[in-house]
């Protein structure tokens, strides 16, 4: 099945900082979301983006489809970003079925 | 909207006990998933159902669990007997296929928190 990388694993930064997290996935795909999932657990969408950028505050995402990559841009972090970041995608041959990637772990420290 | 709508939050159950997890999609939303979520494995889809049909088991982990959509508005995952390695997370999700600029955008809930003993 397609496989979803994402880098890097741990990022510590402090409030003010940017970051750039990314998502690599093994085969073309219909479907690639954002989540950010919060220290309580709670899984929120934050994009949805097959291809293209989109900008949402201080967040936006860029997927080049072609080259089979996404990536999650944060400006001005602030302590409540933190939490795990995760990217899914759905496979082009394997519709509805949305796969996730590993996460990426941020802690955002005043 | 209230969101999906999952039961219980959290369970602490006996080793060999049944355990039903239960969900309530968004209305309207055609499809609906069962995630679990470990340390060690992330998150795993587990099952999907699309209008109440179960489309893909694979990645349910054994005979012990099951899983039912008997209507739009309601479905059930259940390990029956449990064991301690069953203890994660449970998430389950809803979607429903909308405008090509959100695209089948899925919606998580709060998850069940489940710890076998």
């Amino acid at each position: 099945g397609i496989q979803v990388e994402q880098s890097p694993p741990d990022l510590i930064l402090q409030e003010g900082a940017n970051s750039t997290l990314r998502c690599n996935f093994s085969d073309s795909v219909n479907n690639l979301q954002w989540f950010h999932q919060n220290p309580w657990g709670q899984l929120i969408n934050l994009f949805y983006i097959p291809s293209g950028t989109k900008q949402n505050g201080r967040l936006s995402a860029t997927t080049v489809a072609t080259e089979r990559y996404s990536l999650l841009y944060i400006s001005s972090s602030q302590t409540t970003d933190s939490g795990v970041y995760f990217c899914a995608v759905e496979a082009a041959y394997n519709t509805d079925k949305l796969i996730f990637g590993t996460g990426t772990r941020l802690q955002v420290f005043p | 909207d209230a969101g999906v709508i999952q039961s219980p939050r959290h369970e602490v159950t006996e080793m060999g006990q049944e355990v039903t997890l239960r969900c309530k999609p968004i209305s309207g939303h055609n499809s609906l998933f069962w995630y679990r979520q470990t340390m060690m494995r992330g998150l795993e889809l587990l099952i999907y159902f699309n209008n109440n049909v179960p489309i893909d088991d694979s990645g349910m982990p054994e005979d012990r669990f099951s899983a039912k959509m008997p209507n739009a508005s309601f479905s059930t995952l259940k390990i029956q007997p449990s064991e301690p390695r069953d203890s994660a997370v449970y998430f389950c999700a809803s979607s429903f296929p909308s405008q090509k600029s959100s695209g089948n955008t899925i919606y998580f809930g709060e998850g069940s928190w489940l710890t076998v003993v």
